[in-house]
């Protein structure tokens, strides 16, 4: 079957970095997306990957090992407003979404 | 608007009752989707149409009935609920059905409460 596991629940600190882990194990890959979930709101899309390595976007980073079927999110100098739900899905080879069950990040002053 | 857009945002219904969610997309993508989210599960798609001709029916249960009268519009019609059918139900849009690199966009869901 095709499984994508994240941690339920993390706690960070504001100002700190912290870095959401994603494995994947699918029927093939087509890339994998990263999600942004506040309580209550839409997913918004925060990344997409396909090749090996790290992609930057201002705070947030994307890494992606696809021998390892592995993916890490990082956000750096943390704020409180980056509380909220981190959604990791991948893309298989018929092109459908599999997603995680998503990471709850609580940000501490 | 702009965006992806749904409503109702929160809607309660008894067992017996029957009601409409409905979508609009203002992007101009040629693909709908319609996900249940539960709380600490994955989203679990439903329905998904492309240029208006549906593509995909995971296996839904028949009391849940889709509609896309056009590239813009998505309904999803509720009839006879269990209680185990509260969820967020959310809407989101694509570009193409079926690509990479295509990225959905959500709206912001409909707060589905079944007494």
């Amino acid at each position: 079957g095709q499984n994508i596991d994240q941690p339920t629940e993390m706690t960070a600190t504001e100002g700190a970095i912290v870095q959401i882990n994603c494995t994947y194990q699918t029927s093939g890959f087509n890339g994998l997306f990263w999600y942004q979930q506040h309580a209550g709101e839409a997913p918004t899309f925060l990344s997409y990957n396909v090749l090996d390595g790290l992609e930057e976007k201002g705070r947030f980073s994307s890494f992606l090992s696809r021998s390892k079927g592995y993916s890490y999110l990082l956000l750096k100098e943390l704020q409180m407003k980056d509380s909220a739900s981190y959604l990791c899905a991948v893309k298989d080879s018929n092109y459908q979404l599999i997603w995680g069950a998503g990471t709850k990040l609580i940000i501490k002053p | 608007e702009t965006g992806v857009t749904q409503t109702p945002r929160h809607l309660v219904m008894g067992m017996t009752n029957k009601k409409s969610l409905k979508c609009e997309q203002h992007l101009g993508h040629n693909a709908m989707y319609w996900y249940k989210q539960s709380a600490k599960k994955p989203l679990e798609l439903m329905f998904v149409y492309s240029l208006e001709e549906r593509v995909e029916n995971n296996s839904v249960p028949s009391r849940f009935s889709p509609e896309c009268p056009n590239s813009s519009h998505l309904f999803l019609h509720l009839h006879t609920l269990q209680p185990e059918d509260s969820a967020l139900y959310l809407c989101a849009s694509s570009q193409d059905y079926g690509g990479a690199s295509d990225t959905q966009y959500f709206g912001p869901g409909t707060r589905l409460t079944v007494l």
